[in-house]
């Protein structure tokens, strides 16, 4: 079955400081790979995605992510973390089959702190 | 891409009633999707609804309780039924466009 594991649920960190947010995922077909941002109180918002082409994907508010086949891995990552990337952050995959469903992960809440 | 909007944002219900919540997208779209995202968890997956079609429910959950009207491109409907403090959740209006999914702010339902 597919599926995406985020594993950390929450990561503390300190303003300006670096941040890797994990996630591996599962499939036997092709994927493709997302990363979406949860704002207190607000709705989801797409943060970057992999379809294909280069495995490093750049997304908006600074943030990057590595599709890693190998690994399985597709990590978020922020050299320098603001107050205001306090938020959850939902890894997601999309595998086109019979079931052509989003899978999300169980989430990760980033709290930065001054 | 799209802009969701969900209406209402949020709302208290006693509990035996009922909620319909309603999502309105600025384009036409085939894949529209109902979310619901309990206090401190994930998303999960209630219905996909494709104009034309019956909805189609994920594993736990039924018409009775979740019905979903999608008569339109651009508009569907989720009701909430019987409604019981477990429902207390935040539930998400979804499209699909090519490969990417956009959400709406979703509904904050309490049920008292």
């Amino acid at each position: 079955a597919q599926s995406v594991t985020q594993l950390d649920s929450q990561v503390p960190v300190f303003e300006e400081a670096p941040v890797e947010l994990r996630c591996n995922y599962s499939s036997s077909v092709s994927v493709y790979l997302f990363w979406y941002v949860q704002y207190p109180n607000q709705g989801l918002q797409l943060l970057l995605k992999y379809l294909s082409g280069s495995t490093l994907v750049k997304g908006i508010n600074g943030f990057e992510a590595e599709f890693n086949k190998s690994q399985t891995s597709f990590h978020l990552r922020k050299p320098s973390v603001h107050i205001s990337d306090t938020a959850e952050y939902f890894c997601a995959g999309l595998s086109w089959g019979s079931f052509n469903k989003f899978y999300f992960g169980s989430g990760t809440k980033l709290n930065v702190k001054p | 891409s799209a802009v969701i909007s969900q209406k209402p944002s949020r709302d208290i219900c006693q509990r035996g009633t009922s909620l319909t919540i309603q999502c309105q997208v600025d384009s036409q779209v085939t894949m529209m999707f109902w979310y619901r995202q309990q206090p401190g968890q994930s998303l999960t997956l209630i219905a996909t609804a494709n104009q034309g079609s019956e909805a189609t429910y994920e594993s736990g959950f039924v018409i009775d309780k979740f019905p979903i009207s999608r008569p339109n491109l651009t508009f569907s409907t989720l009701t909430v039924s019987n409604l019981s403090p477990e429902d207390s959740s935040i539930y998400l209006c979804s499209v699909r466009i090519v490969y990417e999914q956009y959400f709406g702010p979703g509904t904050r339902l309490t049920v008292t």
